[in-house]
């Protein structure tokens, strides 16, 4: 099973300030089948990102993804009000699972 | 619209069974292998099962191998998942999701179903 670590835990920014996300894999993850989710509280996650650095169907071009390997960053360029959510990295190159989640907050 | 809507959640005691139903809309639900998912209260999400297109591939987390079933009617765009011997730890938020054709993971979610088990 591939186990997916995520860092930091929270990240507290001012809105307009960039957010880094990191997230590492026990094991390279194939073909990069590595996606981002964003999960608002109460809601469903919604696909972000995926195969490492493709944006999905409406996602705003501040949110991007890049890494390879064991290695994956999301960023979010410059931080609106309503990014405030627990971002979530899933590999699927082997069966699927979840990193354990980075909530952001906005200041 | 494309849409998933589950049903079925409720309070159940230790060692009960539940269904839980997910219909689909908006899409060609024959074409698309079909996932639940799962979120404890206030943790992260757990991939529970997988089942193809055309039933032939169905997959199990370990934590619940023998105790849930998966399946599909293509017929009636709906998705199932029966949970049997229930336990504390299966409380959760219960998700289907559609696993995309590109991409290829889950590009659709639908609101989730709580499932609580308590005595």
């Amino acid at each position: 099973e591939i186990v997916l670590t995520q860092s930091p835990g929270t990240l507290s920014l001012s809105p307009g300030e960039r957010a880094t996300l990191s997230c590492r894999a026990s094991q390279s993850v194939s073909s990069n089948f590595l996606a981002w989710f964003q999960q608002k509280p109460g809601r469903a996650p919604r696909l972000l990102i995926y195969g490492a650095s493709s944006r999905a169907t409406g996602i705003p071009d501040r949110f991007s993804g890049s890494g390879s390997g064991t290695d994956f960053t999301l960023t979010i360029s410059r931080l609106e009000p309503e990014d405030c959510a627990v971002y979530y990295c899933q590999q699927y190159a082997n069966s699927f699972t979840f990193g354990p989640g980075t909530r952001v907050a906005i200041k | 619209e494309v849409q998933l809507v589950e049903s079925g959640g409720a309070l159940v005691k230790p060692g009960g069974s539940l269904r839980l139903s997910c219909a689909a809309s908006g899409f060609t639900f024959s074409d698309y292998s079909m996932n639940w998912v799962r979120q404890p209260p206030g943790e992260g999400l757990e991939w529970v099962s997988s089942i193809s297109s055309t039933y032939n591939y169905i997959y199990y987390a370990d934590s619940v191998k023998g105790r849930f079933t998966i399946s599909r009617d293509n017929a009636k765009d709906s998705l199932y998942l029966q949970l049997n011997s229930l336990r504390g730890d299966d409380t959760a938020v219960y998700y289907c999701a559609r696993r995309g054709l590109r991409p290829a993971t889950f590009d659709i979610w639908g609101q989730g179903t709580m499932v609580t088990v308590s005595s």
